[in-house]
């Protein structure tokens, strides 16, 4: 069976632009969450998609935003890059059962300059 | 606001010595996940603990649960080389504790290992 995906694994960006980072779940997992890990954050929530809806929401700003399409591969995109956006970006897929059980994504370093 | 405390943060080990990472919470929850992290890779996940009490071992890995305490344990024991990682634990608040945390992990500080010969 195959693991949660993520594409692209690396990106380099600069302050100002917008990025889009892209996730496909497990096959039959409809829970995609997103998660920020810096060195001096740690790992912060960022949203969660079920069925097209978001869920979820951590605290950050609105220009961090996401969707899901019908077939649970999600995408987030970040606007407006600041250099404080450079981060590993992991990706987890779940079942959505009674517990909460998530498989993470290779991640997507994005280094913003 | 649930928060995950860790510790120790830094745990540096002889092989064939045994240690324990601690996991503390600061709300009601009854799940609790480990997952190890090797550096520049992705979350493995080790242990799902679901209810006061439960224990599960893996190798040289022990993940305990005291729901009461709001703390878990991941033990290990007579550490090799190959457990060098580090280990988070997160928290998940789940309905029952008058949450609904819908796809969102809490996770601690992160302690990182290293085992020496």
């Amino acid at each position: 069976k195959a693991g949660v995906t993520q594409t692209p694994r690396y990106l380099i960006k600069t302050r100002g632009q917008q990025v889009t980072l892209s996730c496909s779940p497990i096959s039959g997992h409809r829970s995609v969450s997103w998660y920020q890990q810096t060195p001096g954050q740690g790992l912060q929530f960022l949203f969660e998609y079920f069925s097209e809806t978001q869920r979820n929401k951590g605290n950050f700003p609105g220009r961090f935003s996401g969707r899901q399409f019908s077939n649970s591969r999600s995408e987030m995109n970040v606007s407006t890059l600041e250099l404080g956006d450079s981060a590993l970006y992991l990706c987890a897929s779940s079942l959505d059962t009674p517990y909460n059980e998530q498989f993470f994504g290779p991640g997507t370093r994005l280094t913003v300059l | 606001e649930l928060k995950v405390e860790q510790n120790p943060l830094f745990l540096s080990m002889q092989e064939e010595k045994n240690y324990t990472i601690y996991c503390n919470y600061s709300t009601t929850s009854d799940r609790l996940y480990w997952y190890r992290q090797d550096p520049g890779k992705s979350l493995e996940s080790l242990f799902v603990l679901l209810s006061n009490g439960a224990v599960k071992q893996e190798g040289r890995l022990m993940a305990s649960l005291d729901t009461k305490a709001r703390l878990s344990t991941l033990h290990i024991t007579a550490a090799v080389h190959d457990l060098s990682a580090t280990y988070f634990c997160a928290v998940d608040r789940g309905a029952n504790a008058g949450g609904t945390s819908y796809g969102k992990l809490t996770f601690g500080q992160g302690t990182i290992l290293t085992v020496h010969p």
